[in-house]
């Protein structure tokens, strides 16, 4: 069966400072990828997608960024972040034939 | 452009009445899918249910019903006999295939609280 973590689970970061999340798929092979927020509202947002290695698509521009060193893991990161980047990040997977999207535990990030 | 409208913001019912919680979107695509995604409290996204354009068919699911009407653009979901552990954020999603990752636009969620 297919799993998918995420960490650190919750992370408290000054403004200013990097950020690096990591989302790591495992029993399957060349997932989609997806990175969420979901802000104190609920909603989520789409941040950035993956189809492949070294293949990412930014849907918000934004003081966020994203890569895929290697077929089953996705990094967001920020050089420096901002107040309104904390929020609750969650990534996603999807097989390529498959329409449903399976989502990790989430990051809870708060920037003070 | 693709929307889904959860016009719930917060609901509240008591043990073993029966909800529904309301979905509507808008799209002009022939095509696509609707989602419905439970978030308990620890935040994961859980998922429920997937219908696409062309099956109309309602289904159950033990306590979960799913009402799909294309005429009104609405995927209604039911839970029947609410229990505490419903307590959660539920959110419906609309999923148009673009031939390169699939992009899932979400409603705002409703917040189901059901108490003793």
């Amino acid at each position: 069966s297919q799993t998918i973590h995420q960490w650190p689970a919750t992370l408290v970061q000054p403004v200013g400072s990097p950020l690096s999340l990591e989302c790591t798929v495992e029993g399957t092979s060349n997932p989609n990828l997806y990175w969420y927020r979901q802000a104190a509202g609920r909603g989520l947002q789409l941040l950035f997608y993956s189809v492949g290695i070294g293949q990412i698509s930014s849907e918000v521009p934004q003081n966020l960024s994203a890569s895929r060193p290697q077929d089953r893991q996705f990094i967001l990161s920020s050089k420096k972040l901002l107040l309104s980047d904390s929020g609750f990040y969650l990534c996603a997977w999807n097989r390529d034939s498959e329409e449903t999207q399976y989502f990790g535990p989430g990051t809870r990030l708060l920037v003070l | 452009a693709q929307k889904v409208t959860q016009a719930q913001t917060e609901i509240s019912v008591v043990e073993k009445e029966d909800v529904t919680l309301d979905c509507v979107y808008e799209t002009r695509d022939t095509t696509y899918y609707l989602f419905w995604y439970k978030q308990p409290p620890s935040g994961e996204l859980v998922f429920l249910i997937r219908r696409n354009s062309f099956d109309e068919q309602n289904e159950i699911s033990g306590r979960y019903s799913w009402n799909f009407q294309k005429s009104t653009s609405s995927f209604n979901f039911t839970i029947t006999a609410s229990q505490v552990v419903d307590s959660a954020v539920y959110f419906c999603a609309l999923l148009i295939l673009t031939g390169g990752g699939n992009k899932l636009t979400f409603g705002t969620g409703t917040q189901l609280k059901v108490e003793l």
